[in-house]
């Protein structure tokens, strides 16, 4: 079956420590995004990739980092700048009508 | 900027009865994309239903319906006869149809609860 795959569902980062959240799709599409959600403010954009090897920052880029070397994957990492990374992280991607599939999300807990 | 608004912080109905969720949104563009996402306790985000600006019918997806007020920048989701499945956090977003400003913007959501 085709969808969105996050790893892991929960993951834990002491402080000053690079972490990294998989994202692997396998519905052949080509836009990718990453969203940070908080308790009572929505989804927020920190990156997204229209294309393979192409990626722009979101609204909240700072102290995230992205990469896009695989039309499936685009892994997200967490750096030891991002002051409050303690939050739920989702993934998604792009049908041609703009609708977006989402995993099932990442609960990073800083410890 | 594009700016998505959800005024409702929380919602509740009874069950069989119909519940009205609204959502505003500022934005210069004549031709876009709209969106209702629930994200039910598994916070998997699941697509409701999708607008697209150009189309003056409103659409409907069983006991999802919008309505659309273009010229007010309204969207707002009817649900019809709710269902206790259907308690769960609803998103607004909208979409630009433009590759080089091609994000996906969220409303805060709106938390339903159904009763019995």
């Amino acid at each position: 079956d085709g969808g969105i795959t996050q790893s892991p569902k929960y993951l834990f980062r002491k402080e000053g420590q690079n972490v990294t959240l998989s994202c692997e799709q396998n519905l052949n599409h080509d836009a990718m995004y990453w969203y940070r959600q908080d308790p009572g403010q929505g989804l927020r954009l920190i990156y997204y990739s229209q294309i393979v090897n192409d990626f722009q920052k979101g609204d909240i880029a700072e102290g995230y980092s992205v990469s896009r070397e695989k039309k499936e994957s685009f892994p997200l990492t967490v750096t030891s700048a991002q002051k409050n990374p303690t939050a739920f992280y989702l993934c998604a991607s792009f049908t041609d009508r703009r609708e977006a599939f989402f995993g099932q999300g990442t609960r990073l807990t800083v410890v | 900027a594009q700016t998505v608004t959800q005024s409702q912080p929380e919602m509740s109905v009874q069950e069989a009865e119909t519940v009205t969720l609204s959502c505003t949104y500022d934005t210069s563009e004549s031709d876009y994309y709209l969106f209702w996402y629930k994200q039910p306790p598994s916070r998997q985000m699941i697509l409701v239903i999708r607008q697209e600006a150009y189309k003056q019918q409103n659409a409907t997806e069983n006991r999802f319906s919008v309505n659309f007020q273009k010229a007010a920048k309204s969207f707002s989701l009817k649900i019809s006869d709710s269902q206790l499945g259907d308690a769960a956090m609803y998103f607004c977003a909208y979409r630009s149809p433009s590759y080089n400003t091609d994000k996906l913007i969220f409303g805060t959501g709106t938390r339903l609860q159904v009763f019995p």
